[in-house]
């Protein structure tokens, strides 16, 4: 079983749409949940963390964590044609410093 | 201000041939560390920088790949007797500290080198 498993997509959606971007994880140690956004041709970007478990809110963004079914959920509300990017959920240990990253969900956006 | 800065941008080799890959981090930021895109794959972890301390080497695949830190800021990816499957892109990123990043943005990754090993 893979440490971390994320849907590669590509996921389309329609300007305006919600979007839920999902990742498993197995390493019931893991404490820092993060989703990094990357653009085309460009490096990841940390767009949001959680330590520990619940939820986040920032804007049209909210992440989830749900620490006993070991599952992340980022949501997008009125999702833009600039939101279109590979999200990356990526997880680390306390007091570590490998972070794990999922292998990215392409999201595409139509105006 | 300036963000990290990776040179090539591109690069094209022979199978065989050495590349090295180089990464210009924050200013400042002790931390630094080398990973690996591949199509379809995760960020894969190669190496890890932390101030003056031995660098942890875990995720290098094969001794051919090999890199240095000078200063405590440049680093250098080397990746000798190319493979084709070395083809990928390869992610430098940095940090204030390598432990804690509440409060500091997480890693800061530059554009990547795209290798291409024909």
């Amino acid at each position: 079983q893979k440490e971390v498993e994320q849907d590669p997509g590509p996921l389309s959606v329609p300007e305006g749409a919600i979007v839920s971007l999902n990742c498993t994880y197995s390493n019931s140690a893991f404490q820092y949940f993060m989703w990094y956004r990357q653009y085309s041709r460009k490096g990841p970007e940390l767009l949001m963390y959680t330590y520990s478990s619940g939820n986040k809110e920032d804007g049209r963004f909210t992440a989830q964590v749900d620490k006993s079914s070991k599952y992340i959920s980022l949501f997008i509300r009125d999702s833009q044609p600039s939101d279109s990017a590979t999200y990356l959920c990526a997880f680390r240990n306390t007091g570590g410093f490998k972070t794990i990253f999922g292998a990215g969900t392409r999201l595409f956006v139509k105006a | 201000g300036a963000g990290v800065s990776q040179s090539p941008s591109n690069k094209v080799t022979e199978k065989g041939k050495d590349v090295e890959l180089r990464c210009d981090p924050i200013s400042g930021h002790t931390a630094l560390y080398w990973y690996r895109q591949s199509l379809g794959q995760g960020l894969e972890f190669l190496i890890y920088f932390q101030g003056n301390s031995a660098p942890d080497k875990s995720g290098l695949p094969s001794d051919r790949f090999s890199a240095e830190r000078t200063g405590g800021s440049v680093s250098t990816l080397t990746i000798q007797r190319t493979q084709q499957e070395d083809s990928a892109v390869y992610l430098c990123a940095s940090s204030l500290r390598g432990l804690n990043i509440v409060g500091t943005g997480g890693k800061h990754f530059g554009p990547g080198t795209r290798l291409t090993v024909l």
